[in-house]
């Protein structure tokens, strides 16, 4: 079973700042089947990214993902007060056939 | 606009039985896989259980085998989620949500969720 390891747990940045959330896998993934999703208080989840770094369709550029192998970034640039949420990434693949982080919470104050 | 509405969830028992619906449109749902995930109160995401297009191919988590079962109508544009046996521990939002159609393992349309409570 992959884990998937998320941090920090929780980032409370400035509007304007830049955000960098860490996602580490327990052994070496697939980067194509690399995710990450925000998900705001009450609300389903989003898919942000795909592939590790392809942005999904409607995703500000702001919102930017990379890395291989076990470790993977997402870099959220110009943070803005909405972009307040908990991030999880997430991977396909063996058994459970999606796994999710634990998340990251992040904060704009 | 894509829309996925799920319904059904409730108050149960334990050893109880519930069953979810997940009402899709704006999409053609008899071509897209499918997917459940839950969240307990306050947790992260946790996978349930897939079903391929056609409905001949299902997977569920370990937790959830045995106990639950994934069906769907493609002439009513419609997902399922039957849930037996349920225990304390399968409390949570249920959210119905589509497989992505680029890389096919991305997640990427969900439903707003229907809550799960067993307790007695």
């Amino acid at each position: 079973e992959i884990v998937l390891t998320q941090s920090p747990g929780t980032l409370a940045l400035s509007p304007g700042e830049r955000a960098t959330l860490s996602c580490r896998a327990s052994q070496s993934v697939v980067s194509r089947y690399l995710a990450w999703y925000q998900q705001k208080l009450g609300q389903a989840p989003r898919l942000l990214i795909y592939g590790a770094s392809s942005r999904a369709t409607g995703i500000p550029d702001r919102f930017s993902g990379s890395g291989s192998g076990t470790d993977f970034t997402l870099t959220i640039s110009r943070l803005e007060p909405e972009d307040s949420a908990v991030y999880y990434c997430q991977h396909y693949g063996g058994s459970p056939l999606w796994t999710f982080g634990q998340g990251t919470k992040l904060e704009i104050k | 606009e894509v829309q996925l509405v799920e319904s059904g969830g409730g108050l149960v028992q334990p050893g109880g039985s519930l069953r979810l619906s997940c009402a899709a449109s704006g999409f053609s749902f008899k071509s897209s896989e499918m997917i459940w995930v839950r969240q307990a109160p306050g947790k992260g995401l946790e996978w349930v259980s897939y079903i391929n297009n056609i409905g001949t191919t299902l997977h569920y988590t370990d937790s959830v085998r045995g106990r639950f079962t994934t069906s769907r109508d493609n002439a009513n544009n419609s997902l399922y989620l039957q849930m037996d046996s349920l225990r304390a521990d399968d409390t949570a939002v249920y959210f119905c949500a589509r497989v992505g159609t680029v890389v096919t393992t991305e997640v990427d349309y969900w439903g707003q969720g229907t809550l799960v409570t067993v307790s007695s």
